[in-house]
């Protein structure tokens, strides 16, 4: 069983859409949420981070982590074809430098 | 411009053929890691390096080789590819060991082994 697990889509929204993407784990001890958003044909970037449980807001883009139930999730608001991508969660515990990444969801928001 | 380079961004080679990827960073960052990226199974990290002369094995380590001399490279070797290395490679920078939730990513390197 892999201990991130992503719906790997693809996904396809109308621009304007409120779009959710999730990912569910194994791993108690990870305490650092990361989302990356990866381009075609580039490398990945930094989207959103949080650290345990909460909300972080960031414009149109909302992190969601409820530990308890080990599920993050980010929201994109007012979607735009712009956010077509693939998004890919990852998580770390606190000691560590590891990241292990979910497979990634590939999002495309039709104009 | 602050980023992470890698050359060559494609490269088809044959079984057994030693072959080098190159990863260079202009940011003077203490941490770099490799990852392979594949259908169904996502990135997985291959090996990673908190400094000069200080390399780690990931994940999926085996048939992989690095080095880092200096704090700016960190090249990857397959001695001895074989085609269950096809695969998208990326390398990846990041301030230091305890900030690695901010990794700066490569564009990738895309390797067919036939």
């Amino acid at each position: 069983q892999k201990e991130v697990e992503q719906d790997p889509g693809p996904l396809s929204v109308p621009e304007g859409a409120i779009v959710s993407l999730n990912c569910t784990y194994s791993n108690s001890a990870f305490q650092y949420f990361m989302w990356y958003r990866q381009y075609s044909r580039k490398g990945p970037e930094l989207l959103m981070y949080t650290y345990s449980s909460g909300n972080k807001e960031d414009g149109r883009f909302t992190a969601q982590v409820d530990k308890s139930s080990k599920y993050i999730s980010l929201f994109i608001r007012d979607s735009q074809p712009s956010d077509s991508a693939t998004y890919l969660c990852a998580m770390r515990e606190t000691s560590g430098s590891r990241l292990t990444f979910g497979e990634g969801t590939q999002l495309t928001v039709n104009p | 411009e602050a980023q992470v380079t890698q050359n060559p961004r494609y490269l088809i080679t044959v079984t057994g053929k030693k072959l080098t990827v190159t990863c260079s960073q202009n940011m003077n960052h203490e941490y770099m890691s490799w990852y392979r990226q594949d259908p169904g199974l996502g990135l997985r990290q291959i090996y990673y390096s908190m400094n000069v002369e200080v390399t780690d094995k990931g994940d999926v380590p085996e048939g992989y080789k690095v080095s880092r001399k200096e704090k700016r490279n960190f090249p990857l070797i397959l001695e001895s590819p074989s085609p269950n290395q096809t695969s998208l490679y990326f390398c990846a920078s990041s301030p230091a060991v305890g900030l690695t939730d901010t990794q700066y990513f490569g564009p990738g390197t895309r390797l067919t082994v036939l």
